[in-house]
């Protein structure tokens, strides 16, 4: 089914390790994004690319970088992974008007 | 700055009762709307849209109706099933350099048999 594919589904990463959270999307869409979402705290924007080979920061970029591979591939890196890093990470991608996610990273920092 | 505010939960409703979720809207220029909902252990999904004021989007029995004077777009729906039960996330659309999306705090919504 055409979508939004994040890999992996579930993580477990001891404080300090580093890991990358793969996103790929196969509808043909220009820009991508990062969330995560915590608890009482809603959906917040990581990173987003508007094109391919363009990426920006949101609103809380701290500890992440990302990768534009190509047009269908955008990857999240954590370089050195902190408990504060805990939480649900999802991949969107959108053309137009409304975005279509993935079904979420959830990534748990011990 | 541009923000969605929706109404607190949760939300607790018996089958086949009405439902409606309080949202409003702050926004320079004239934004897009949209219901997502995410259902337990899953990702956001668009629900429905409005690209502009007086639309109507509607899916799956769900309605919401883009109100420019009363800058809101409530989601009702007639009569919820258990299958309902998710966390409901309003939000708009700004059209910028890409796709520029607000989401409020999302109202979890839980539907007893």
């Amino acid at each position: 089914n055409a979508g939004v594919t994040q890999t992996p589904k579930f993580q477990v990463l001891k404080t300090g390790q580093s890991m990358t959270l793969q996103c790929a999307q196969d509808m043909n869409h220009n820009s991508m994004y990062w969330y995560r979402q915590d608890p009482g705290m809603g959906l917040r924007l990581i990173y987003y690319s508007a094109s391919e080979g363009t990426t920006d920061k949101g609103e809380v970029p701290n500890g992440y970088n990302v990768s534009r591979l190509n047009k269908r591939e955008f990857s999240l890196r954590l370089e050195s992974a902190a408990p504060s890093q805990t939480s649900v990470y999802f991949c969107a991608s959108s053309q137009g008007y409304g975005y279509t996610f993935g079904s979420g990273t959830r990534l748990t920092v011990v | 700055g541009d923000s969605v505010t929706q109404m607190e939960g949760p939300v607790t409703l018996s089958e086949e009762a009405f439902l409606t979720i309080n949202c409003t809207y702050t926004a320079t220029g004239y934004p897009s709307l949209f219901w997502y909902v995410q259902y337990p252990g899953e990702g956001l999904q668009l629900l429905l849209k409005a690209t502009k004021a007086d639309d109507k989007g509607s899916n799956k029995g769900f309605e919401a109706t883009y109100r420019k004077e009363t800058t809101s777009f409530h989601l009702e729906k007639g009569s919820v099933q258990v299958s309902d039960s998710a966390v409901y996330f309003c939000a708009l659309s700004m059209k910028t350099s890409y796709d520029k999306v607000i989401f409020g705090p999302g109202t979890s919504l839980s539907v007893i048999p």
